[in-house]
């Protein structure tokens, strides 16, 4: 299984833009990428995914790099509400997420 | 709202008791997840099913029964459990577990189990 890395912890000013980066350096040529948030004591929730294109929704964008071997996620205008553990994920060819341990993100005011 | 449920919030059990954890999906969803979050771990996967069939089991030990009656509801029984065993117990849904391209899974609220 290809692992991610990710740095533990970082803030982010509200307002300003959070790039979060993951390395996945063993990642296959099938295997996606996925970003997943979790807020204190809730579920983890979907935000983004890509196999090699960029690629942006309305909450945030990920920009993967053209050798695939790492990603950053993007968070355009932080807001408080986006203080998280955020989660970078590549789902094996068997379906399969595996969670590492995120980076715990503060939005600062 | 995720359109994932799970009942109760929160459970306190002695390790004699039996229990049951539910999840329901509003999704139309035909994969369903159990994980186990213990404190300051990573998710750990420990069941799937797909169209009411279990699909995966990781190595997670026979106190843990789970039970998927159609492709909405998901319960995970419990039966003498370890204080190790407290942690939360998350569900979640996805349309096609296989589906590697697209398949997000939506996660329920969780069940914070403790085990005295």
């Amino acid at each position: 299984d290809a692992k991610t890395t990710q740095p533990p912890s970082m803030d982010c000013a509200e307002g300003r833009a959070a790039n979060l980066p993951c390395n996945h350096s063993t990642i296959s040529g099938n295997e996606y990428v996925y970003w997943y948030r979790q807020i204190h004591s809730q579920g983890p929730q979907y935000i983004i995914h890509g196999l090699k294109n960029n690629e942006t929704n309305e909450m945030a964008s990920l920009i993967i790099t053209e050798d695939r071997k790492s990603s950053t996620l993007i968070l355009p205008h932080a807001t408080l509400r986006d203080t998280a553990v955020y989660y970078c994920i590549v789902r094996d060819p068997w379906g399969k997420f595996q969670f590492g341990a995120g980076t715990q993100v503060v939005v600062t005011p | 709202e995720t359109g994932v449920t799970q009942t109760p919030r929160h459970l306190v059990m002695g390790m004699t008791n039996k229990k049951s954890l539910k999840c329901e999906q509003h999704l139309g969803h035909n994969a369903m997840y159990w994980y186990k979050q213990s404190a300051k771990k990573p998710l750990e996967l420990m069941f799937v099913y797909s169209l009411e069939e279990r699909v995966e089991n990781n190595s997670v030990p026979s106190r843990f029964s789970p039970e998927c009656p159609n492709s909405s509801h998901l319960f995970l029984h419990l039966h003498t459990l370890q204080p190790e065993d407290s942690a939360l117990y998350l569900c979640a849904s996805s349309q096609d577990w296989r589906d590697i391209s697209g398949d997000e899974q939506f996660f329920g609220p969780g069940t914070r189990l403790t085990v005295l």
